[in-house]
């Protein structure tokens, strides 16, 4: 089945430093990876894709993806996070026409 | 674009009564997706229709849960009887064809006392 895993719970990171949001992927076949933020109290809102060609994706917001076919992985990064970034981050893979998503990861960005 | 449009945003109702909660998805967009949100299982998919048509129900957790999309712009979740543990976040999300992104609406805060 198609899957993604986000292995950590809460990302602390200090302002201005770099941010990166880990999440391995479970596919068979070629994946289309997704991610998605959510702010507090609002829907999830789109990021960034992968579907085919460069392995580095620029997304909204200054994030971007790295895929990584031969480690399975997708994840998100920014070189230089700000307090507004702090979220819940959403990984996710298209399974069977729709989406699987990963449980997510509580992004902390401290003044 | 309006985006995907939820109502109500916030609903607290007492056991045993009936929820309806109401989408209306993006113009065009001819897939709309039904999810919920809790702390215990994170985001889940409930059911997904296309073109009107219900694809996938086998998230809908019990026979108290039924979703319909008599028209390309409007789709209802109900649940009937609600129970406590049927608090949750409900979110809608459409897709236009052809299209992997998923665009979601703000959701339906829905508190079961």
């Amino acid at each position: 089945a198609q899957s993604v895993a986000q292995p950590e719970d809460q990302v602390n990171v200090a302002e201005g430093n770099p941010l990166t949001v880990k999440c391995t992927y479970s596919v068979s076949g070629n994946p289309y990876l997704f991610w998605y933020v959510q702010y507090p109290n609002r829907g999830l809102q789109f990021l960034l894709k992968y579907i085919t060609g460069d392995n580095l994706v620029k997304g909204s917001y200054g994030f971007e993806a790295e895929f990584n076919k031969s480690q399975t992985s997708f994840h998100l990064k920014k070189p230089s996070a700000l307090v507004s970034d702090s979220a819940l981050y959403f990984c996710a893979v298209r399974a069977h026409n729709r989406l699987a998503f990963g449980k997510g990861n509580q992004v902390v960005v401290i003044p | 674009d309006a985006g995907v449009i939820q109502s109500p945003r916030h609903e607290v109702t007492e056991m045993g009564q009936e929820v309806t909660l109401r989408c209306k998805p993006i113009s065009g967009h001819n897939s709309l997706f039904w999810y919920r949100q809790t702390m215990m299982r994170g985001l889940e998919l409930l059911i997904y229709f296309n073109n009107n048509v219900p694809i996938d129900d086998s998230g809908m957790p019990e026979d108290r849960f039924s979703a319909k999309m008599p028209n390309a712009s409007f789709s209802t979740l109900k649940i009937q009887p609600s129970e406590p543990r049927d608090s949750a976040v409900y979110f809608c999300a459409s897709r236009l064809g052809g299209q992997e992104t998923q665009y979601f609406g703000p959701g339906t805060r829905l508190l079961v006392l």
